[in-house]
């Protein structure tokens, strides 16, 4: 079963100019979630999907952050325009429940952004 | 409003030796736990989990243990490797599929 896919890996940027990152998340997983991982930090949920809805954006920075999930299968977060504190690590990841009967998540690779 | 809490930032353990990280927690409704590892550079890794009706789970050289009573969790390695070196995040949720974590706790092990 193919992990979750997220691109690019890394990126720079200026601030003030945007950026996008792409997450694929594993098969039949309805739920999707984008966290922001500051260094030092636990992952922050910025929005969660079910399928093509949103369930929480609550945090959510949204005079410059927007996500979407349109088919409800890959997810696109943008950010525009960035700002110096944006600098960190973007984790994608989707859940379904497992074996457990609860809900378990899966973690893609992360996309470690630098704004200078 | 920090939900759960890993309140070691780091840990140093001697090859071979009992690994103990801990975790607190401040909402009764969590009924799920789980902990992540995370190398450098790479996603975090499900590592274990314990629901709420149980006290204990072992997998291998790794036992969470939970207590309600005290909304605490640790994770136990045991013999600890090289290889566990890691960040290890702790999480819960609570009846659905939104999780909260703790800041994480830097282990190494020293060989």
């Amino acid at each position: 079963e193919a992990g979750v896919a997220q691109s690019p890996r890394y990126k720079i940027i200026e601030k003030r100019q945007s950026v996008a990152f792409w997450c694929n998340p594993i098969s039949g997983h309805a739920t999707l979630y984008w966290y922001q991982q500051i260094l030092g930090q636990g992952p922050k949920l910025l929005i969660q999907f079910q399928n093509n809805g949103v369930v929480d954006d609550s945090q959510l920075p949204k005079d410059r952050f927007s996500a979407e999930r349109l088919k409800g299968v890959d997810s696109t977060l943008k950010i525009q325009p960035a700002k110096l504190e944006d600098s960190a690590v973007y984790l994608c990841a989707s859940s379904s429940i497992g074996t457990s009967g609860y809900y378990e998540q899966y973690f893609g690779p992360g996309t470690r952004l630098t704004v200078t | 409003d920090q939900q759960v809490k890993q309140n070691s930032p780091s840990l140093s353990v001697q090859e071979g030796r009992i690994s103990i990280l801990n975790c607190d927690y401040t909402n009764s409704m969590f009924d799920y736990f789980l902990w992540y590892k995370k190398y450098p550079a790479e996603g975090p890794t499900f590592l274990i989990s314990i629901s709420s009706i149980k006290d204990k789970n072992e997998d291998g050289r790794f036992t969470v243990f939970l207590n309600k009573s005290a909304k605490h969790l640790s994770l136990h390695i045991v013999p600890s490797q090289p290889g566990d070196s890691a960040v290890y995040f702790c999480a819960a949720s609570k009846t659905g599929n939104q999780f909260y974590f703790g800041t994480g706790t830097s282990l190494t092990v020293i060989p």
